[in-house]
């Protein structure tokens, strides 16, 4: 079982349809939780920090579940900019190793 | 204010040879990791190194090294370079040591291909 797993998609959506992603991590002293988007061929960048008590920025909502050991990312109203790979990102094992997801592809249609 | 800079953009080697890839944190972050990132794949975690020391190794092989210098810049070594090596190699740097919740920021990385 891989440490950190998502769906690879991709995920084809209309242009202002709302669509969810998630990720599931096996680490469970797992600290930290984060999204990265990646356009291709560039680097990782930041979306947003994920929290126990979820955390929403404008159109995105994320959300962290220790319990059964989750992690979500909602996109709302979906622009044709949004499509990109979206990285889900654990803090490992004695919190220095980070691990990534192999990302979720995400096209959005005109 | 700058951002993370790694050198060079692109490298081509021949299998055997070996690599030395550089980068400078933004300002003020005193953490630096690199990753390994094929086509298709996430990033996989290589080192991470706070305050010059070394504070975590992901599943590489010993031909892969790295240190920290005084002005938290690193770099980056392989040797024996063999053709699985090609790939993005991305560093990455934080205010903090990755526990303390500081998200990292990501370099374009280098481009490297072993032929």
């Amino acid at each position: 079982r891989k440490e950190v797993e998502q769906d690879p998609g991709p995920f084809n959506v209309p242009e202002g349809a709302t669509v969810a992603f998630n990720c599931t991590y096996s680490n469970s002293a797992s600290q930290s939780f984060f999204w990265y988007r990646q356009d291709c061929r560039k680097e990782p960048k930041l979306l947003m920090s994920v929290y126990s008590s979820g955390n929403e920025d404008g159109r995105f909502t994320a959300q962290l579940n220790r319990a059964s050991q989750y992690i979500s990312l909602l996109i709302r109203d979906s622009k044709l900019s949004d499509s990109a790979t979206y990285l889900c990102v654990v803090s490992g094992e004695g919190g220095f190793k980070t691990i990534f997801g192999a990302g979720t592809r995400l096209f959005v249609k005109a | 204010d700058a951002g993370v800079t790694q050198s060079p953009t692109h490298l081509i080697k021949t299998r055997g040879q070996h690599v030395t890839l550089r980068c400078s944190p933004i300002s003020g972050h005193k953490s630096v990791s690199w990753y390994q990132q094929v086509l298709g794949q996430g990033p996989q975690f290589i080192f991470q190194y706070y305050e010059k020391e070394e504070r975590g190794r992901g599943n590489f092989p010993d031909r892969f090294s790295a240190r920290q210098f005084p002005n938290y810049s690193s770099e980056l070594n392989v040797n024996a370079l063999l053709l699985g090596d090609s790939a993005l190699y991305l560093c990455a740097s934080s205010l903090g040591q990755i526990y303390s919740n500081q998200p990292q920021h990501f370099g374009d990385g280098t481009r490297l291909s072993i032929l």
